[in-house]
């Protein structure tokens, strides 16, 4: 399973650009990236996954360079309500359950967005 | 859909009790998870089941910890002795066939052992 390194914590400020980068050195040719939200007090929430180069939705940019040994989620204009910790797991999700895929959330970082 | 079900939201009992926690998973979803949260240690995953099946238990921290899922909407956690260090926000989550690493997770258990 290819292990993940990501800071412990983090701070900003309302209407900042946040970026998380997580390493994952021993990343399997067959591993997807996935990231976590999670909100005090409730469960973590899916918010993006890639492969390679960039992907962006509603909620975030994952950017992945050429050698994907690491990825950065990129928060824009951050808010107050983005205080959350951020989970980067990497796994082969074709395999599944019934596979050797085994989502490892870790510590996570905790971002504090303030006033 | 209501989501991820867990039930009960907060559990308080004492050293020695038998403690089980209940999840009802998406309608749909094949795939089901039990994590246990700590202040110390994070969030770890203490096994999985894939359609009813456990697949993986190796996060189950010992044997006083058993999982059951007896069909395909509801799975239960049981602690049997249960003590103080068991206390955790515990959380059951699901999954959609072939998407394992998109889960939706429940609003968690809280337990607490005196």
């Amino acid at each position: 399973l290819a292990k993940t390194t990501q800071p412990i914590s983090m701070d900003s400020y309302e209407g900042q650009e946040v970026n998380i980068t997580c390493s994952h050195n021993n990343i399997a040719t067959n591993d997807y990236i996935t990231w976590y939200q999670q909100f005090p007090s409730q469960g973590p929430r899916f918010i993006i996954q890639g492969y390679k180069t960039k992907v962006t939705n509603e909620v975030a940019s994952l950017f992945i360079p050429a050698d994907r040994k690491s990825s950065t989620l990129s928060l824009p204009r951050v808010s107050l309500s983005d205080t959350a910790v951020y989970y980067c797991l990497v796994g082969d999700p074709g395999m599944g359950p019934g596979g050797s895929y085994i989502p490892t959330f870790g510590r996570g970082t905790s971002l504090i967005v303030h006033p | 859909d209501a989501g991820v079900i867990q039930s009960p939201r907060h559990e308080v009992t004492e050293m020695g009790q038998e403690v089980t926690l209940r999840c009802k998973p998406i309608s749909g979803h094949n795939s089901l998870f039990w994590y246990r949260q700590t202040m110390m240690r994070g969030l770890e995953l203490l096994i999985y089941f894939n359609n009813n099946v456990p697949i993986d238990d190796s996060g189950m921290p010992e044997d006083r910890f058993s999982a059951k899922m007896p069909n395909a909407s509801f799975s239960t956690l049981k602690i049997q002795p249960s003590e103080p260090r068991d206390s955790a926000v515990y959380f059951c989550a699901s999954s959609s066939p072939g998407v394992a690493y998109e889960q939706y997770f429940g609003p968690g258990t809280r337990l607490t052992v005196t």
